[in-house]
């Protein structure tokens, strides 16, 4: 099955502490995303990423960080910079090229809640 | 800044009406898409339009887009109680844009 993987579904974090959130793809895309959805509110772009070892941020960076070592994967690190870090939390990847020109496919999301 | 605009916010119709949502959006764009999020899911794509297109058809969907006006519309026509999702529209040039959404609750 081709797809993208988030895990895990549900994170719980004490204050203080920083958790990493996992995203894998095998649908062979160079780019991909991270994106946090706040109740009754659209997406906002975290971070991306166009091509291995390389990332920008987003609207929304400050607390958390990226890596991408390979292609497959992009996990995101909530710190404990991120002021208010609850939130649901989504990855999606899409063919490399113009931003904005091809379909980005979704992940099932992992809600993060600070205890 | 959210550039995306989705009307309205909400809506609740009877299994078999058409549902009709709306998107406006502020600068250029080369294409703009259309996502369904079922509850505490991720998002789906249906359908991408692109700049120089007025109209798109998928199945029961059916998009416009008046870049003139800055806005697309999505029709959902025939619905059915499981296309009780959020739609989100995605617009913007080099870069994906999200409204807010609109929560649609179809009635069985």
């Amino acid at each position: 099955d081709g797809g993208i993987t988030q895990s895990p579904k549900y994170l719980f974090r004490k204050e203080g502490q920083n958790v990493t959130l996992s995203c894998e793809q095998n649908l062979n895309h160079d780019a991909m995303y991270w994106y946090r959805q706040d109740p009754g509110q659209g997406l906002r772009l975290i971070y991306y990423s166009q091509i291995v070892n390389d990332f920008q941020k987003g609207d929304i960076a400050e607390g958390y960080s990226v890596s991408r070592e390979k292609k497959e994967s992009f996990p995101l690190t909530v710190t404990s910079a991120q002021k208010n870090p609850t939130a649901f939390y989504l990855c999606a990847s899409s063919m490399k090229g113009d931003m904005g020109a091809y379909e980005q496919f979704f992940g099932p999301g992992t809600r993060l809640t600070v205890l | 800044s959210q550039q995306g605009e989705e009307d309205p916010q909400a809506l609740s119709i009877q299994e078999g009406e058409n549902a009709t949502m709306n998107c406006s959006y502020k600068t250029s764009i080369n294409n703009l898409q259309w996502y369904r999020q079922n509850s505490g899911r991720g998002l789906v794509h249906l359908i991408l339009i692109r700049s120089n297109e007025r109209e798109k058809h998928s199945g029961r969907l059916r998009v416009t887009l008046d870049t003139s006006k800055k806005s697309s519309s999505l029709l959902i026509t025939a619905s059915r109680a499981a296309d009780t999702a959020s739609y989100f529209c995605s617009s913007g040039t080099y870069k994906y844009i999200f409204g807010t959404g609109t929560r649609l609750k179809v009635l069985a």
